[in-house]
Order: C-alpha cells, then structure tokens, then sequence
C-alpha cells in the first residue's frame, strides 16, 4: 500500500524553528517528487514546497521563501522540511504528498500540526 | 502566479441531486487541473486529474469537464458520502496554486 506518513508537529514559540519528516512506504521513493501542503485552521489549502525525486531542484512557495528548506534522503525513504523563523501565520496542518509526472498530488498524509504561538 | 476562484461558496444539495462546481484560473491551463475531495478531519483526496480523468477508485458519478480558463466537477447523484469540501487545483506551473474550495452541504 502507497502509503505517507508525516511527524514532527508540535507547538513553538514565533521565531523558533521545527523539522517536519515525512516516511514514505509502497512505492519507489527516489523515483518521485514530494510535495508539502499546509492548511491552516477553518482555510484552504496552500501549496508549500517541492522536491524532485533525486532531490536536486527545489521549489518554495513566496510565503516560506528563504525560511523553509525542503530535502530528502532517499536511503531512508524520507523528505523533510526545516522550518526556520517561523511565525503564526505558519500555523497549520502540514501534509506531506506524492507527487506524480503531472503536479497534482495523489496521496496524501493524515498531516501534523504545527502551532506557532507564544 | 496563477489565481484559482471556485463558485459557489457552499452548495446545497439532497441527496440524489445533480451537484455542479465551477472553478475558473485567471489564465489558461490547459487541461492542467485536478479535484480533491475533502471531509472534516481527513486529508484531502485526488478525484480527478488532468481536468476530466478520474483518479483510482473514484466512483463513476464523478467527472470533470473544461480547458484553458473554465472546469466543472459534476457529481451526478449526489450520495450521502459525497458531501464536502471540494478544491480545484492548476497543476500548469509554480507556484501551485489551490481555488478556495465549494462546501456540499445537505439542503
């Protein structure tokens, strides 16, 4: 079974920083992009960052822009996302998914929270 | 970066009804659109990629239509289980970008 599975949640104080992992099983993980999703409370859905499958191109969405570093290790099956500075307009659910040859996301996580308040 | 605007807000609906979702990119995209379905306290779900193809085990009274600026999901009799919230998503170019979702609600 195609599976994701997010860790690392929790509650931080603004300008803290926190590591996001997410472990995949059921597919072959070097051959796809992974693909971080945030949602934050009672909102949509907005795209984070992005990273292809041998983990050389990166994308970031404005947002988390030179706060968030996106990478993966291949070994362990494994994408993460460092979460620098972060801020209350942060908070959110954060899905990890499996990205595709096209840029939809056909599995998704059941999310971890990230709270940033003081 | 790429505007994604669904309509209605909120849809309401009984079951057995047709129901229509409309979303609309502010430029084309071809037919670079997926659907998601999403319950309360669930993470969402693919429906539909490549705007018309449905996506593993999705039932078949679900189907997407358009091209270029304009898609509709069309759930054909709507089931108990198909309400909630539903997101359009342009899979064109970066930064991805998501509509602000329709609630399917119970009328």
């Amino acid at each position: 079974e195609v599976q994701v599975l997010e860790s690392g949640g929790g509650l931080v104080q603004p300008g803290e920083s926190l590591r996001l992992s997410c472990a995949a099983s059921g597919f072959t993980f070097s051959a796809y992009a992974m693909r971080w999703v945030r949602q934050a409370p009672g909102k949509g859905l907005e795209w984070v960052s992005a990273i292809s499958g041998s983990g050389g191109t990166t994308q970031y969405a404005d947002s988390v822009k030179g706060r968030f570093t996106i990478s993966r290790d291949n070994s362990k099956n494994t994408v993460y996302l460092q979460m620098n500075s972060l801020r209350a307009d942060d908070t959110a659910v954060y899905y990890c998914t499996k990205g595709n040859s096209g840029l939809y996301m056909d599995v998704w996580g059941q999310g971890t929270t990230v709270t940033v308040s003081s | 970066e790429i505007v994604m605007t669904q309509s209605p807000a909120t849809l309401s609906v009984s079951p057995g009804d047709r129901a229509t979702l409309s979303c609309r990119a502010s430029q084309s995209i071809n037919s670079n659109l997926a659907w998601y379905q999403q319950k309360p306290g669930q993470p969402p779900r693919l429906l539909i990629f490549g705007a018309s193809t449905r996506a593993t085990d999705i039932p078949a009274r679900f189907s997407g239509s358009g091209s270029g600026t304009d898609f509709t999901l069309t759930i054909s009799s709507l089931q108990s289980e198909d309400f909630a919230v539903y997101y359009c998503q342009q899979c064109h170019n970066w930064p991805l970008t998501f509509g602000g979702g329709t609630k399917v609600e119970a009328k």
